[in-house]
């Protein structure tokens, strides 16, 4: 168990719609990301918050937007869903942003778009 | 659960018997590099990880070496088990990546007894 909880596991819903996957980062990390892998794209990061603020944008699509709340925990918000969408989600978290600093990631959230 | 990655070239090895995973990374920029296991539904698991001041690091039945020449990163596992059986990804962080991970495509190891 690495200590990053996400939430749901799975998904399945329609296209157009909208969801909202969270992450609850390990205790004391500070930075947490977010990763999205299918099967023909592999492991892509799509974006980095620390402690509350933005740090670093990957190949995230303009239908998703994160955030990361006081308390640390983040959002992504994944929405207009298409079909190519369906993939699983990873969350990430470290201490600090930055080179060395272990990331560790939790189990995923499956999401099938219909 | 579901796997992703079905069409990842494949390690097949027996089981004792010492695996050699490799990948060629893309950045001469990049000072880190970490080694990724994935077993199926799950996330990826941290194994090892190396800077670029090193050529070699070493953990328990796990050896990474780092070739910066040809840009070239191995995971050496010893003795490997049926429990290592698992999708293995190298990434890489360049300088200055805020920790902005390069996944490599991975590699299904798999063991048989």
């Amino acid at each position: 168990d690495s200590g990053v909880t996400q939430t749901p596991k799975h998904l399945i819903t329609a296209t157009g719609q909208r969801v909202t996957l969270r992450c609850s980062p390990r205790s004391g990390d500070l930075s947490v990301y977010w990763y999205q892998q299918s099967l023909d794209q592999g492991l892509q990061f799509l974006i980095q918050y620390y402690n509350g603020e933005e740090r670093a944008k990957g190949n995230i699509l303009e239908r998703f937007s994160a955030q990361q709340f006081p308390d640390l925990h983040s959002e992504l918000n994944l929405s207009s869903l298409e079909l190519g969408d369906s993939a699983l989600y990873f969350c990430a978290s470290s201490v600090v942003a930055g080179t060395g600093n272990t990331i560790y990631f939790g189990e995923g959230s499956w999401l099938t778009v219909v | 659960g579901e796997s992703v990655g079905l069409h990842l070239p494949t390690l097949s090895v027996q089981e004792g018997d010492n695996s050699i995973i490799n990948c060629a990374y893309s950045n001469s920029a990049s000072d880190y590099f970490i080694w990724y296991k994935q077993e199926s539904g799950k996330g990826p698991q941290f194994i090892i990880d190396i800077r670029s001041n090193m050529d070699k690091r070493q953990g328990q039945r796990v050896t990474v070496l780092l070739n910066k020449t040809v840009k070239h990163l191995s995971l050496q596992i010893a003795a490997t088990q049926p429990g290592d059986s698992a999708v293995y990804f190298c990434a890489e962080l360049p300088r200055g990546g805020y920790n902005k991970l390069i996944f490599g495509a991975g590699t299904r190891l798999a063991v048989h007894p």
